[in-house]
């Protein structure tokens, strides 16, 4: 089945202590993305990924990194993390972007920081 | 980056009805794309309309495109329960997409 899969679903944390959410897809897209989202302010994008080893800043990247050393992973590291972090994340792929394709979501990871 | 801006914020119907939700944008685009989000879950895409394209249609849903007001349409007809979740547009050109606040639909049993 073709999916984009994300882990943890959930996660509660402490404050400075790093951790990654990881997401792989199996369609061999070339665009992947990192989204939070929080009440009242939508979705906002965190990074992007054209294809391997090209990433690029979203609208919302401080305090994050990311990673595309092969193509179907994109994992999200919070090197250390606040509370302000706290949010529902969302990766998405598509096999390229714009140009006539849709996105394919996971089922998100909610993270909690204390 | 380019973004799609939804109308109303939150609509609520009675079951059987039809839904339409609109949207606006602001930059030329390729194409326009609908989602859906039940909530907490991740989106699903529904739709996807080229900017050469009038008029769509996928199953309940009917997607219109008018590329010189910029603004799309999506109507949802003979709602259903089941329909009550978040929409999405979302224009694509050449950066990356970037999503609008949503349409909250209720449809009431």
């Amino acid at each position: 089945e073709a999916q984009v899969t994300q882990n943890p679903r959930y996660l509660i944390t402490v404050t400075g202590k790093k951790l990654t959410v990881t997401c792989s897809q199996n369609m061999n897209h070339e665009y992947m993305s990192w989204y939070r989202q929080d009440p009242g302010l939508g979705l906002r994008q965190i990074y992007y990924s054209m294809n391997v080893e090209v990433t690029d800043k979203g609208d919302v990247p401080e305090g994050y990194k990311v990673s595309r050393k092969e193509k179907r992973n994109f994992p999200l590291i919070l090197e250390s993390p606040s509370p302000n972090q706290t949010s529902l994340y969302f990766c998405a792929s598509s096999a390229r972007n714009g140009g006539g394709y849709g996105y394919t979501f996971g089922s998100g990871t909610r993270l909690t920081v204390v | 980056s380019q973004q799609g801006e939804e109308d109303p914020q939150a609509l609520s119907i009675q079951e059987g009805e039809n839904a339409t939700m609109n949207c606006s944008y602001k930059t030329s685009i390729n194409n326009l794309q609908w989602y859906r989000q039940n909530s907490g879950r991740g989106l699903v895409h529904l739709i996807l309309i080229r900017s050469n394209e009038r008029e769509k249609h996928s199953g309940r849903l009917r997607v219109t495109l008018d590329t010189s007001k910029k603004s799309s349409s999506l109507l949802i007809t003979a709602s259903r329960a089941a329909d009550t979740a978040s929409y999405f547009c979302v224009t694509s050109g050449n950066t990356p997409l970037v999503f609008g606040k949503g349409t909250r639909l209720s449809v009431i049993a």
